[in-house]
């Protein structure tokens, strides 16, 4: 069974300027989760989608990130303007709607200079 | 208050050791517990899972909960190189959200 997919694995960026990432879930998989992992600390659940609508996004800073999952499937994460404390390890995650088969992807690491 | 507490202090063990580990979390409501193995750049992986109070083994490794402490635990026996890693506590709140703590990494010494 294919893992959850992302892409780039490795990104740096000056402060201010923008980035996207993307994850490509199990395939049905109906959950779709973006944590972010900041060094030395456990993972932060930004946005959950249920299919393509947003079941959770209370933890999401709304004014620079944003998020979407068209037709159910893939996902992007985007961040503008990117800050310093943005850097981290962005994890997608997916999951069965009654939350089995709960798997990580490798993670995109972001780093803001 | 944090929903769930792990002290990130780094351990290291020699080969052959008994590893222990633990979290508390602050919500009576939460029903799921995990561990989580999280090796250098990768996501992490689900080590075990439990629902209910006692232990749970599987292999080398015993989850501990109890409910009435809100205290939950990780005994890894007869630790290998290969356990080195950093392991993440994990409680699975509504919606399937997952409140993980802040992790230990692990270094297991030949």
């Amino acid at each position: 069974e294919a893992g959850v997919a992302q892409s780039p694995r490795y990104k740096i960026i000056e402060k201010r300027q923008s980035v996207a990432f993307w994850c490509n879930p199990i395939s049905g998989h109906a959950t779709l989760y973006w944590y972010q992992q900041i060094l030395g600390q456990g993972p932060k659940l930004l946005i959950q989608f249920q299919n393509n609508g947003v079941v959770d996004d209370s933890q999401l800073p709304k004014d620079r990130f944003s998020a979407e999952r068209l037709k159910g499937v893939d996902s992007t994460l985007k961040i503008q303007p990117a800050k310093l404390e943005d850097s981290a390890v962005y994890l997608c995650a997916s999951s069965l709607e009654t939350g089995l088969g709960y798997t990580f992807g490798s993670g995109t690491r972001l780093t803001v200079v | 208050q944090k929903e769930v507490e792990q002290d990130p202090g780094p351990l290291s063990v020699p080969e052959g050791a008994i590893v222990s580990l633990n979290c508390t979390y602050s919500n009576s409501a939460f029903q799921y517990f995990m561990w989580y193995r999280q090796y250098s750049r990768k996501g992490p992986e689900l080590l075990m899972y439990t629902y209910s109070s006692g232990n749970k083994e599987d292999g080398r490794f015993t989850a501990q909960v109890d409910k009435s402490s809100k205290y939950i635990s990780l005994f890894i026996r007869d630790s290998q190189p290969s356990d080195s890693a950093t392991y993440l506590c994990a409680i699975r709140g509504g919606n399937n959200r997952l409140a993980f703590g802040k992790g230990n990494q692990v270094v297991v010494i030949p």
